[in-house]
């Protein structure tokens, strides 16, 4: 059974910092892994999905890469902006090939001006 | 294309009656899960709906349940509600299967019981 993991729970930077948010899981037959971003009071929308056969996935400032073996994955925000602020979500399959996803819980980024 | 839309985005019902919310797929996705996600408990699998079958239910009592129809729009319903069920519903739909299987969320349904 995944099991899927957020540190920190909250983590706030000055503009214009890289930084990396952090995701664990616990089953490293992971089938796919998807990073998502979720403002206050509102859906989430999906920024990455991660292959199990893939090793990072790019879309403009950001890098998501998965580890299988050390059961992590990465998010890499370059460059941040005030408007990158909002709770960013890590979710996998729980069972090989199906819709059941498992969140972490989260973690509230707050990129200050 | 237009993404996946749930309706209404917000309800206030009473402890003991029933709800019922909508969820409209992406077009062409025939797959639609449904989510709770609440403050302590964080997001919650409910079902999976593929091709108007359940596929995957979660762990909660059977006062949840949910159906697809053939156009896969899906509904989600509550019954006897309880404070408890105060949350957010989202939905999501994806094309089914695969390790390319791409989730998509709509913006959800707040429900507020009192």
């Amino acid at each position: 059974k995944q099991e899927v993991t957020q540190i920190p729970a909250a983590l706030s930077v000055p503009e214009g910092e890289n930084l990396v948010l952090n995701c664990s899981f616990t089953d490293s037959a992971i089938y796919n892994l998807q990073w998502f971003r979720q403002d206050p009071g509102k859906g989430l929308t999906s920024l990455l999905l991660i292959q199990s056969s893939q090793r990072e996935q790019t879309s403009g400032r950001l890098n998501a890469s998965l580890d299988k073996s050390s059961g992590r994955s990465t998010l890499y925000i370059a460059a941040s902006q005030p408007g990158d602020s909002a709770t960013y979500l890590c979710a996998a399959p729980e069972v090989r090939g199906n819709n059941d996803m498992r969140f972490g819980a989260g973690t509230r980024l707050t990129v200050k001006p | 294309k237009a993404g996946v839309t749930q309706t209404p985005r917000y309800l206030i019902k009473t402890r003991g009656q029933q709800v019922t919310l909508s969820c409209s797929p992406i077009s062409g996705h025939r797959s639609v899960s449904w989510y709770q996600q609440t403050p302590g408990q964080g997001l919650q699998f409910l079902f999976e709906y593929f091709s108007e079958t359940q596929r995957n239910k979660g762990n909660f009592p059977g006062r949840f349940s949910g159906r697809q129809f053939s156009n896969s729009r899906s509904e989600m319903n509550v019954s006897t509600l309880e404070l408890g069920d105060s949350a957010l519903y989202l939905c999501a739909s994806s094309s089914g299967q695969g390790a390319d299987n791409e989730q998509f969320f709509g913006p959800g349904t707040r429900l507020t019981v009192l």
